[in-house]
């Protein structure tokens, strides 16, 4: 089957520091990817998508990367702030898999004040 | 964005009991729902995908006569978990297909802490 991984379980940065989070997926027919925030007890919340055809889009404060040669999307955090903290999921969506997302394993990223 | 309610937020049940939880689209039609099952610190496993007038499709290993699904209509869809045991006991999330596209977007419910005694 289809895989999303990313490379860290668990990531802690420094309040205002900028927060890279990765993931790798292996499905190169991908066509559109999305990064979730879930906090604990709450739903995943969705953050910033990307088509296959960009390679860089923004938000406040987010930038999410995709390098398709190598299929690897990254997911960056400015200025990272104590409500940042939380389990970060990427998922990714390919015509040839019948349009369902595949999630990643998960990166939970704590804050420290 | 779009929005996607859950009920209830959290439910306790006696072992044998049957528990529905309501997933629906507030401001969007969903031709397509999902439901995942999360344990603690793991990340959602997918047991369904619900459409809209017909049977679900159940992932491999969901018993698809304890987990019973209903989209009756393209802004509901509901999970049963029927004769529920302590092992039962999870966070279940839904999420709705904004449509049918590729390059259409998920969104998530805000889940159902379901606690089996």
């Amino acid at each position: 089957g289809e895989s999303v991984g990313l490379h860290l379980p668990t990531l802690s940065v420094q309040e205002g520091d900028n927060s890279i989070i990765n993931c790798a997926y292996s499905n190169s027919a991908s066509d559109y990817f999305i990064w979730y925030k879930q906090e604990s007890g709450k739903g995943p919340q969705f953050i910033i998508d990307i088509r296959s055809n960009m390679d860089k889009r923004q938000g406040q404060r987010v930038t999410v990367l995709l390098n398709k040669t190598v299929k690897h999307l990254s997911l960056q955090i400015a200025a990272t702030q104590p409500g940042d903290s939380a389990v970060y999921f990427c998922a990714e969506k390919a015509s040839n898999t019948g349009n369902q997302f595949y999630f990643g394993t998960g990166t939970s990223l704590t804050v420290i004040p | 964005g779009a929005v996607v309610s859950q009920h209830p937020s959290w439910v306790i049940c006696k072992s044998g009991t049957s528990v529905k939880i309501e997933c629906r689209s507030l401001d969007f039609q969903a031709t397509t729902m999902f439901w995942y099952r999360q344990f603690p610190k793991q990340s959602l496993m997918l047991m369904a995908t619900s459409n809209e007038g017909s049977k679900a499709t159940y992932e491999q290993g969901v018993e698809k006569d304890k987990f019973l699904i209903n989209h009756a209509s393209l802004t509901l869809s509901t999970l049963t978990v029927t004769s529920a045991h302590p092992e039962d006991s999870s966070f279940y999330i839904c999420s709705a297909d904004t449509g049918t596209s590729v390059l259409d977007t998920q969104y998530f419910g805000p889940g159902t802490r379901l606690t089996v005694l």
